[in-house]
């Protein structure tokens, strides 16, 4: 069974630092998918990560894969308020059904 | 990108009640994915559904419980049976476009009293 598990699971933050959000996942994965969810909002597909060693960047957020060590980082540098949400992690192996993890809750601090 | 809609967006139910939710694509797709995300929590999905066949179930997913069907490729409806407190949660539909990446639609917030 696919397992998936973020870190840290709340995360407060002053304005202007950086910060990593780990994303573990137990099995062979053929693609990483990261999601940011606004409260009473939808899923927003932020990055699709397809191979080892892949990195995206997307205005402050940059998200990598290590396929070897079964690990996907989604980094944030110099924090700004509009970045606060729920951001969730979720692979899929061999078909399309996607396992989520558990979220990373982030508050950005003025 | 694919733009996807749901109905109702929201309702309040009494349990013991059925309430079917409705998901259309602006585009076909193969497969449509239906999950359930239970407040504070994360995404878990409860079944696949393929045009043309049965859904198929995820673990703990029932079809009596969770009839789906998906009469073409561009639309799905989930009806959530019997309902009790417990399935009060935000029911999303997704699909995947052609470039891998799966998009949400825009949920169905349910409060079952």
């Amino acid at each position: 069974e696919l397992k998936v598990e973020q870190n840290p699971l709340f995360l407060s933050m002053q304005e202007g630092k950086n910060y990593t959000i780990y994303c573990n996942y137990s099995t062979t994965s053929d693609r990483l998918y990261w999601y940011r969810q606004d409260p009473g909002k939808s899923l927003e597909s932020l990055f699709v990560l397809l191979s080892n060693g892949a990195v995206k960047q997307e205005g402050r957020l940059m998200a990598s894969l290590d396929t070897k060590a079964r690990l996907s980082t989604l980094h944030i540098t110099a924090a700004v308020h509009d970045l606060s949400a729920t951001y969730f992690c979720a692979v899929s192996f061999g078909n399309e059904k996607l396992t989520f993890g558990t979220g990373t809750r982030l508050t950005i601090i003025p | 990108s694919a733009v996807i809609s749901q109905k109702p967006s929201r309702d309040i139910c009494q349990r013991g009640t059925s309430l079917t939710i409705q998901c259309q694509v602006d585009s076909q797709v193969t497969m449509m994915f239906w999950y359930r995300q239970q407040p504070g929590q994360s995404l878990t999905l409860i079944a696949t559904a393929n045009q043309g066949s049965e859904a198929t179930y995820e673990s703990g997913f029932v079809i009596d419980k969770f009839p789906i069907s998906r009469p073409n490729l561009t639309f799905s409806t989930l009806t959530v049976s019997n309902m009790s407190p417990e399935d009060s949660s935000i029911y999303l539909c997704s699909v995947e476009d052609n470039r891998e990446t799966q998009y949400f639609g825009p949920g169905t917030r349910l409060l079952v009293l």
